[in-house]
């Protein structure tokens, strides 16, 4: 079965430091996104992209994160000077189309914890 | 900003039993999916309401999506120790691709 690839599975980093968070979503899928999970909270959503452009981000995505889709297959989401407050599992998420349609469902990533020290 | 709340925050039963959690948006959705979520895990699709007033069987579960398109729930009848986890609905508003996730309802079971 298709499945949505994240690495690393693991990041521990310093305060201030860049990270990259990569994803591979199924290859038939034109919709991506991230979420993100501080430990025990909810879901949240930061962003979606679709045909190469950002469609939605929410007021979490601020100037520190940035999206690209490098190659065709990678999706990445860049944390420029990570903050304490941005430790969280991150999920990759694609979709083959734009949720609106009928049983059309988000694939989630097995998720990349990043810590930040 | 929409806000979809859900209770309870936590629920524990022993198996056997039926397990319901409850989801409500502060705005009218266009549709809601439901996960789950088990410890350590990913969000995994269950289903997806669309029509108001619509409700969806799969085996045990029952899910059902309000009159008004606001709110939502699921029903698990007969718990089984497999069915552990966090179930998180996620509603949808027209024209926007995110997803609201509820605060998730955290199924534990007494074998």
């Amino acid at each position: 079965e298709p499945e949505v690839t994240q690495t690393p599975s693991h990041q521990v980093t310093q305060m201030g430091q860049e990270v990259i968070l990569r994803c591979v979503p199924i290859s038939n899928h034109l919709y991506f996104y991230w979420y993100r999970q501080i430990l025990g909270q909810k879901v949240e959503f930061l962003v979606s992209f679709y045909n190469n452009e950002i469609s939605e981000k929410s007021e979490i995505f601020d100037d520190q994160f940035s999206v690209e889709r490098p190659d065709g297959s990678n999706f990445t989401l860049k944390i420029r000077s990570t903050k304490l407050e941005d430790s969280a599992m991150y999920f990759c998420a694609s979709s083959e189309v734009d949720l609106w349609f009928m049983n059309t469902e988000a694939f989630f990533g097995q998720g990349t914890r990043l810590t930040v020290v | 900003g929409q806000q979809v709340m859900q209770i309870p925050q936590y629920q524990h039963v022993q198996e056997g039993e039926d397990f319901t959690t409850y989801c409500n948006s502060s705005t009218t959705l266009s549709n809601i999916q439901w996960y789950k979520q088990r410890p350590g895990g990913h969000p995994v699709f269950l289903i997806q309401l669309v029509k108001s007033g619509e409700v969806k069987k799969q085996k045990r579960l029952t899910f059902q999506f309000g009159e008004a398109k606001k709110n939502s729930s699921l029903h698990i009848t007969a718990t089984q120790t497999t069915d552990v986890g966090t179930y998180f609905c996620a509603g949808r508003v027209t024209g926007a691709q995110k997803l609201v996730f509820g605060q998730g309802t955290r199924l534990t079971i007494n074998p």
